[in-house]
């Protein structure tokens, strides 16, 4: 099956910095990545999407990117407020599958 | 519509004790999942199920655990006897086939902690 790394577990900023989260797929096949946003005490939710047909996507403060040879993508968070403070995750889905594959996920931390 | 429904949203219950917990997926959704979420491990798969068939138990860690989903909206996780650890948030999630870029939607979770 697919195999999904998250980088890095812990991730602390300033307020008004960029944040930065990196995660890496094995299978080839997979062609859809989303990015859910936990807070805590709360549901994981999602907060953007990419498809592998694209390279980019971008949604006000935040921005996924996608690399299909290196198979790996990142979430791009710019300003980052403290209401950013989350567990990040990113998964993996493959076309011929059903399930979405998870990363570890990120524990981000905004410092006002 | 009111999202996945889960219940209870917090369990807490002695070691051997039987515990269920039940979610309603979003209606007209196919798919509906199974996690167990633990500091430790993270987000677990637990068991899946298409059209109330399940597809994939192999994240079920023993055979304590248990899940049923005897119509479209209702499912069931079962945990029997219970042990301290055990002890995490259970969350259920749906999801809609037709296309292939659906979002999943996951419930508010059940907190179970056993003693």
């Amino acid at each position: 099956g697919e195999n999904v790394e998250q980088h890095p577990s812990t991730l602390s900023v300033q307020e008004g910095d960029s944040a930065v989260i990196k995660c890496t797929y094995s299978d080839s096949a997979s062609n859809y990545f989303p990015w859910y946003k936990q807070e805590l005490g709360k549901r994981p939710q999602l907060i953007i999407d990419i498809r592998s047909n694209v390279g980019e996507k971008k949604d006000q403060r935040i921005a996924v990117t996608l690399n299909k040879t290196a198979k790996h993508f990142s979430l791009h968070i710019t300003e980052t407020q403290p209401e950013d403070s989350a567990v990040y995750f990113c998964a993996a889905h493959i076309l011929s599958g059903n399930q979405f594959y998870f990363g570890t996920g990120t524990s981000l931390t905004v410092i006002p | 519509d009111a999202g996945v429904i889960q219940s209870p949203r917090h369990e807490v219950t002695e070691m051997g004790q039987e515990v269920t917990l039940r979610c309603k997926p979003i209606s007209g959704h196919d798919y509906l999942f199974w996690y167990r979420q633990t500091m430790m491990r993270g987000l677990e798969l637990l068991i899946y199920f298409n059209n109330n068939v399940p597809i994939d138990d192999s994240g079920m860690p023993e055979d304590r655990f248990s899940a049923k989903m005897p119509n479209a909206s209702f499912s069931t996780l079962k945990i029997q006897p219970s042990e301290p650890r055990d002890s995490a948030v259970y969350f259920c999630a749906s999801r809609r086939l037709a296309g292939l870029y659906n979002e999943q939607f996951f419930g508010p979770g059940t907190r179970l902690t056993v003693l």
